[in-house]
């Protein structure tokens, strides 16, 4: 069945370092990959998407490049901030209706 | 816009009580869906609904019943509560054919 692994947290960093979050994935076919992000006290947004290969999402400084090749969609930011403190979820979905969810990384960034 | 709404934000309980949780969405969302987030899984689909009247089990759907009769409303109820039911629920909507979901804060819930 489909699955995604992520990698594990938790992750700490100090302001302005890069961040990347590992994310690889299985699944048949071709499936639409996604960050979610999960802020303190909240519940999950949608942070950046791809739906084929090659494909890059960007959001909010954050990007992340479908790579059939390699199943992977690893995430980056050049300079975090302190507001990036967050679980990140890496996900993935071949219908309108479920989304196959990694474990989630928790980021912390301190100032 | 509300977006997705659920209550209560916080629930205890015992061991065998029953209860529901609620979700309503007023993005007039054809889709619904129910998580629970546990440490080190990620988050885990209990049940779905592709619309009013119809529903079908996710991955984990045991010991939880849903029902969608209106559009708005997908409450989760919980039959028989056990420990292994302690986690966070969520709650997500979307239209069909746009894969990205509306997720509601969440239930915090402990099962003693």
């Amino acid at each position: 069945g489909d699955s995604v692994t992520q990698m594990e947290g938790p992750v700490t960093l100090s302001e302005e370092a890069f961040l990347t979050i590992n994310c690889t994935y299985t699944a048949t076919g071709y499936p639409s990959l996604f960050w979610y992000v999960q802020y303190p006290g909240e519940g999950l947004q949608l942070l950046l998407k791809a739906t084929k290969a090659d494909d890059k999402g960007s959001n909010k400084g954050f990007e992340a490049t479908y790579r059939k090749e390699t199943t992977s969609f690893h995430l980056e930011k050049g300079s975090v901030q302190v507001s990036d403190s967050a679980v990140y979820f890496c996900a993935l979905s071949r219908s309108d209706y479920k989304l196959s969810f990694g474990a989630g990384t928790t980021v912390t960034v301190r100032a | 816009n509300a977006g997705v709404t659920q209550t209560p934000k916080f629930q205890v309980l015992k061991t065998g009580q029953s209860m529901t949780l609620q979700c309503a969405q007023d993005m007039n969302h054809e889709y619904m869906s129910w998580y629970r987030q546990d440490p080190g899984m990620g988050l885990r689909l209990i049940h779905y609904s592709v619309g009013a009247g119809i529903t079908d089990q996710g991955e984990v759907p045991n010991g939880y019943n849903v029902s969608r009769s209106t559009t708005e409303d997908f409450p989760l109820r919980l039959l028989s509560a056990a420990p292994s039911q302690t986690s966070v629920y969520f709650c997500a909507s979307n239209d069909p054919g746009a894969y990205e979901q509306y997720f509601g804060p969440g239930t915090r819930l402990t099962v003693t």
